[in-house]
């Protein structure tokens, strides 16, 4: 098992650039979620899936948009990049039920310049 | 809105002592407490997971107890190595089926030799 994978792992945009991030979990999980982790501010919820076809907003949505249209993926989009989005993201996954305990992925650090 | 506060920010101690991590939250319709790991560039792995029944949880030489009540948890590390040094990032679940995390901003440890 793989677990949950990012890509890519690093990337430089410039202001205005879009991009997508990808994340990938091969533990048949029912929920995903994007964070993003900045300096003195913690890891902070952007969006949530609780299943294929369905999205929700987090803590600090704007200027992001996801999709899910497969269960084992979780797309984070950025339409146009600004500076304040440079960060380090991080997607997670977490079974329905049991301990809802969640994995998370390796990270993907975004410098938009 | 849950908020989660660590003491200490950072922490340096010798080789070989026990050591304490302090994490408290703000509403105790918590379903979950959740300590992890990161080390620098890392993701992040997770270390314990207390269910909101339990009062503590046990693996190898890490020791986290849960006082929901009071809004406390603790990390509780014996024998302190260099290996140890990392960031410990303490998260907890809100009180729905499914389970955003909030973190909070972590403590830096450093185990010196």
């Amino acid at each position: 098992n793989a677990g949950v994978t990012q890509t890519p792992k690093f990337r430089v945009l410039k202001t205005g650039q879009s991009m997508t991030l990808l994340c990938a979990q091969d533990m048949n999980h029912e929920y995903m979620y994007w964070y993003r982790q900045d300096p003195g501010m913690g890891l902070r919820l952007i969006h949530y899936s609780v299943g294929e076809g369905t999205t929700a907003k987090g803590e600090v949505p704007d200027g992001y948009n996801v999709s899910r249209l497969k269960k084992q993926n979780f797309l984070l989009g950025l339409e146009s990049a600004a500076p304040s989005q440079t960060s380090v993201y991080f997607c997670a996954s977490q079974r329905q039920g049991g301990s809802y305990e969640q994995y998370f992925g390796p990270g993907t650090r975004l410098t938009v310049t | 809105k849950q908020e989660v506060t660590q003491i200490p920010a950072a922490l340096s101690v010798p080789e070989g002592e026990n050591l304490v991590l302090n994490c408290s939250f703000t509403d105790s319709a918590i379903y979950n407490l959740q300590w992890f790991r990161q080390d620098p560039g890392k993701g992040l792995t997770s270390l314990l997971l207390i269910q909101s029944s339990q009062r503590e949880q046990t693996s190898g030489r890490l020791n986290a107890s849960l006082d929901k009540s009071s809004g406390r948890s603790t990390l509780y590390i014996a024998a302190s190595q260099p290996g140890d040094s990392a960031t410990y990032l303490c998260a907890v679940a809100g009180g729905t089926s499914y389970g955003k995390l909030t973190f909070g901003q972590g403590t830096i440890l450093t185990v010196h030799p």
